[in-house]
């Protein structure tokens, strides 16, 4: 059974540092993995996808590795703005439908 | 990529009701997901709708409490039944696209 990890579970940095956001996999048989931006009692809003087959992609100040064998994906946020703050969701597609992590959430002080 | 409307965006219900949640799909998909997402945690997926088909439930779901319609290739509904405090949380549709999954706003219900 596919489970999904996100470390930190809650992170807060002033305006305009870098900084990572880390999600692993337990089964590396995935078509994809997807990041999600949530607002507070909001619906989820797409990031990046990153299929299996590609080491990352890039969206503006956004960057997203994926590490398939390792079971690993990163999400590199770049120049972080207060409208950043939110919770990040890190999801797997594999056999199954979409697997969740708990989320990272992210508080940028400005 | 698919656009999904769904409403209602939120309710208070009284316990013991029924709630019907619909997500309508901008163009035709076969499968569409129903997740819940109860109070500061992650989603959980509810249930599987194919058209046409009876939907899949996931390990502790069932059918008589979330009752699922799926008319056609654009649209369904999730009902939640008989209504708890407990059944308090973001519920949202989701289908997959070739750009990944895409979500409906969700509907956040609370039952008091």
């Amino acid at each position: 059974k596919q489970e999904v990890t996100q470390i930190p579970a809650a992170l807060s940095v002033p305006e305009g540092e870098n900084l990572v956001l880390n999600c692993s996999f337990t089964d590396s048989a995935i078509y994809n993995l997807q990041w999600f931006r949530q607002d507070p009692g909001k619906g989820l809003t797409s990031l990046l996808l990153i299929q299996s087959s590609q080491r990352e992609q890039t969206s503006g100040r956004l960057n997203a590795s994926l590490d398939k064998s390792s079971g690993r994906s990163t999400l590199y946020i770049a120049a972080s703005q207060p409208g950043d703050s939110a919770t990040y969701l890190c999801a797997v597609a594999g056999n199954t439908p979409l697997v969740f992590g708990k989320g990272t959430r992210l508080s940028v002080i400005a | 990529s698919a656009v999904i409307s769904q409403k209602p965006s939120r309710d208070i219900c009284q316990r013991g009701t029924s709630l019907t949640i619909q997500c309508q799909v901008d163009s035709q998909v076969t499968m569409m997901f129903w997740y819940r997402q109860q109070p500061g945690q992650s989603l959980t997926l509810i249930a599987t709708a194919n058209q046409g088909s009876e939907a899949t439930y996931e390990s502790g779901f069932v059918i008589d409490k979330f009752p699922i319609s799926r008319p056609n290739l654009t649209f369904s509904t999730l009902t939640v039944s008989n209504m708890s405090p407990e059944d308090s949380s973001i519920y949202l549709c989701s289908v997959p696209t070739d750009y990944g999954y895409t979500f409906g706003s969700g509907t956040r219900l609370t039952v008091v």
